[in-house]
């Protein structure tokens, strides 16, 4: 059975203070792995799409690393904007053909200035 | 930059009424779904549409029908609310079914009592 785990739920950090986040998978056949930011009140913002295993994607002070298990957000120098909770989702060969992605339960991040 | 639009954006049902869940995309993206999101459990999928006039069952779909008359629009129809439909609703769209990511609306949190 497809099933995402993340990890941890909840992480503090002070502005500055650089970390990971991430992400164990198990799927029959990663077809792509989808990182989403989610501010409270608000739907999931997408980020990136991961495709195989040694694809990193970068935008501002976030960085998505895979490999065949796992997917890391590293978050460099981080500002109390990137406080949010970062989603991660699957999708199998299985479920290519109806879209249905497998969501972990998320991390919770908070950056104190 | 509309996007994705639900509405409403909260609603409290009493056991045993109706009602619909509205969404609508500007992005003429022929892939849409339905997913709720329950705490610390990850989004699920409730319905998902590939076009005009087709639908198809999530891994959640007890409870929820849907419609697809138009490209735009995707609305999610309770039947008989029960206090397990208490969630924050989800709708997404995305311009292929495999691969691409799902564009998020802001949600509908409903809760029934």
């Amino acid at each position: 059975e497809d099933q995402v785990t993340q990890s941890p739920e909840a992480l503090r950090l002070q502005e500055g203070e650089s970390s990971s986040l991430n992400c164990s998978y198990t799927v029959s056949g990663l077809r792509g792995l989808f990182w989403y930011r989610q501010d409270p009140g608000k739907g999931p913002e997408f980020l990136f799409t991961l495709y195989s295993a040694g694809e990193e994607k970068e935008k501002e002070r976030l960085k998505a690393t895979l490999t065949k298990k796992e997917s890391f957000l590293h978050i460099t120098a981080p500002k109390p904007e990137d406080s949010a909770t970062y989603l991660c989702a699957v999708q199998g060969y299985g479920s290519s053909n109806t879209g249905k992605l497998i969501f972990g339960q998320g991390t919770t991040l908070q950056v104190k200035p | 930059n509309a996007g994705v639009t639900q509405t409403p954006k909260f609603r409290i049902l009493k056991i045993g009424q109706s009602m619909t869940l509205q969404c609508t995309q500007d992005m003429n993206h022929n892939y849409m779904y339905w997913y709720r999101q329950d705490p610390g459990m990850g989004l699920k999928l409730i319905y998902y549409s590939v076009g005009a006039g087709i639908t198809d069952k999530g891994e959640v779909p007890n409870g929820y029908n849907v419609s697809r008359s138009t490209t735009e629009d995707f609305p999610l129809r309770l039947e008989l609310a029960a206090p397990s439909q208490t969630s924050v609703y989800f709708c997404a769209s995305s311009s292929g079914i495999s691969n691409q990511p799902q564009h998020f609306g802001d949600g509908t949190r409903l809760s029934i009592l």
